[in-house]
């Protein structure tokens, strides 16, 4: 248990469906991030919240929109995504400054049909 | 462009043997580095992490690294591999700079042989 928890822990969704993917955290951290995992790929850094501000987006295709209402709870809303968008979401806090380690969730399985 | 590099895509040891997992990174300013750990299916687990101070730092499970600045290394080594130990592993560079961003490398996939 790191103290970030992600549901649902599996998502199969079609492609013309609305969904989100959430994440919590109370370790007291104001930085959330959100990585994308596929097969046979490096982690990919997709968004970054600091302070519930959108610093770093990775060219992420418009159809994945995140959503950080505060500090403590990320979304990231799913719509007309691609069989391609399959994979393992992952979503992490750390302090936003200084020396520190993110702590993960345990993500998020998603399968588009 | 700050990177980190994992030469090895699968490794395969005995249970028993010795093991080292290689990291390289690119980055400009002191680095913060880290080992994490991917069981199936699950999230990353911190294994160990460098700051400052002594280079050769200890993590649980009986894992250590050893920070080198002069080859931008920061390897990661078990003495005695135990067949739990089979899972993929990642090493990450923080970067830090207005604000932190964890950039990882692709991952080092472990298997134990009995």
């Amino acid at each position: 248990e790191t103290g970030v928890t992600q549901t649902p822990r599996h998502l199969v969704m079609g492609m013309t469906n609305k969904k989100s993917l959430k994440c919590e955290q109370h370790l007291g951290h104001n930085a959330m991030y959100w990585y994308k995992q596929s097969a046979k790929k490096p982690l990919e850094l997709m968004f970054v919240y600091n302070f519930k501000e959108q610093t770093e987006n990775n060219s992420v295709p418009s159809r994945f929109s995140p959503e950080c209402p505060n500090s403590s709870h990320l979304f990231l809303h799913l719509h007309t995504l691609q069989p391609e968008d399959s994979a393992l979401y992952l979503c992490a806090s750390s302090r936003d400054r200084g020396n520190t380690e993110a702590f993960f969730g345990q993500g998020t399985r998603l399968t588009v049909v | 462009a700050q990177s980190v590099t994992q030469p090895d895509i699968h490794i395969t040891v005995s249970e028993g043997a010795s093991l080292e997992l290689r990291c390289n990174y690119s980055y400009g300013a002191t680095p913060y580095l880290f080992w994490y750990v991917q069981s199936p299916g699950q999230g990353l687990q911190l294994l160990l992490k460098y700051f400052s101070g002594d280079t050769l730092v200890q993590g649980i499970k009986g894992f250590e690294a050893e920070f080198k600045r002069s080859q931008s290394s920061f390897n990661l080594r078990k003495p005695s591999v135990h067949w739990s130990d089979a899972a993929e592993y990642f090493c990450a560079v923080l970067i830090s700079g207005g604000y932190n961003k964890l950039i990882f490398g692709a991952g080092t996939r472990l298997a134990v042989h009995p």
